[in-house]
């Protein structure tokens, strides 16, 4: 079975542009979490999208926002790029939610935004 | 809610020699108990996870961990390390509804 998959794995962008995301879930999981990773803030929780509802919400500004379509893929967006938000951004993907009994969180290779 | 704390920000141990990575968590119920490991430039892959049942449990690539409700901490263990560990370690923490919290991560050096 083929694991989470993330595009693009790099990414290099300016300060205000906007970017985005995406990541496709291993097959049948409908749970899509999105983390961002940084040297000095280590890994912190974005948001989670299960069956195309956001459940979840971490306490990042309205400038980070995502969706997801019907077959569990799921986008995320950052708009009016800033410095600080250079970051490795990981995707998982779960059977059900996140941090349940009956669920375990696969992570993709992550995509590396490097903002100029 | 929820948090995690692993107290030990970089370990460097040999070898051959044991190993143990601390993980200390903070949540009110049962807490769902994960350990994950990030080799440089890759995602998370977990090792081992904790719901129910036996404190002891064992993980992928001769880990373990054992649950200790009384001093709120999920320790990772490895009896013999192997060159190839090396990498960063993050215990997280789930509250069973869809919260998950992850530590700050515990750098693992292994020197020959």
């Amino acid at each position: 079975k083929a694991g989470v998959t993330q595009t693009p794995r790099y990414l290099i962008k300016t300060r205000g542009q906007q970017v985005t995301l995406s990541c496709s879930p291993i097959s049948g999981h409908r749970s899509v979490s999105w983390y961002q990773q940084t040297p000095g803030q280590g890994l912190q929780f974005l948001f989670e999208y299960f069956s195309e509802t956001q459940r979840n919400k971490g306490n990042f500004p309205g400038r980070f926002s995502g969706r997801q379509f019907s077959n569990s893929r799921s986008e995320m967006n950052v708009s009016t790029l800033e410095l600080g938000d250079s970051a490795l951004y990981l995707c998982a993907s779960s059977l059900g939610l996140a941090g349940g009994p009956t669920d375990t969180q696969y992570f993709g290779p992550g995509t590396r935004l490097t903002v100029l | 809610a929820q948090s995690v704390t692993q107290p030990d920000i970089h370990i460097t141990v040999s070898e051959g020699a044991s190993l143990e990575l601390r993980c200390n968590y903070s949540y009110g119920a049962t807490p769902y108990l994960f350990w994950y490991v990030q080799s440089p430039g890759q995602g998370l892959q977990l090792l081992l996870k904790y719901f129910s049942g036996d404190t002891l449990v064992q993980g992928i690539k001769g880990f373990e961990a054992e649950f200790k409700r009384s001093q709120s901490s999920f320790n990772l263990r490895k009896p013999s390390v192997h060159w190839s560990d090396a990498a960063e370690y993050f215990c997280a923490v789930g509250d069973g509804n869809n919260d998950m919290r992850f530590g700050a991560g515990t750098r693992l050096t292994v020197k020959p």
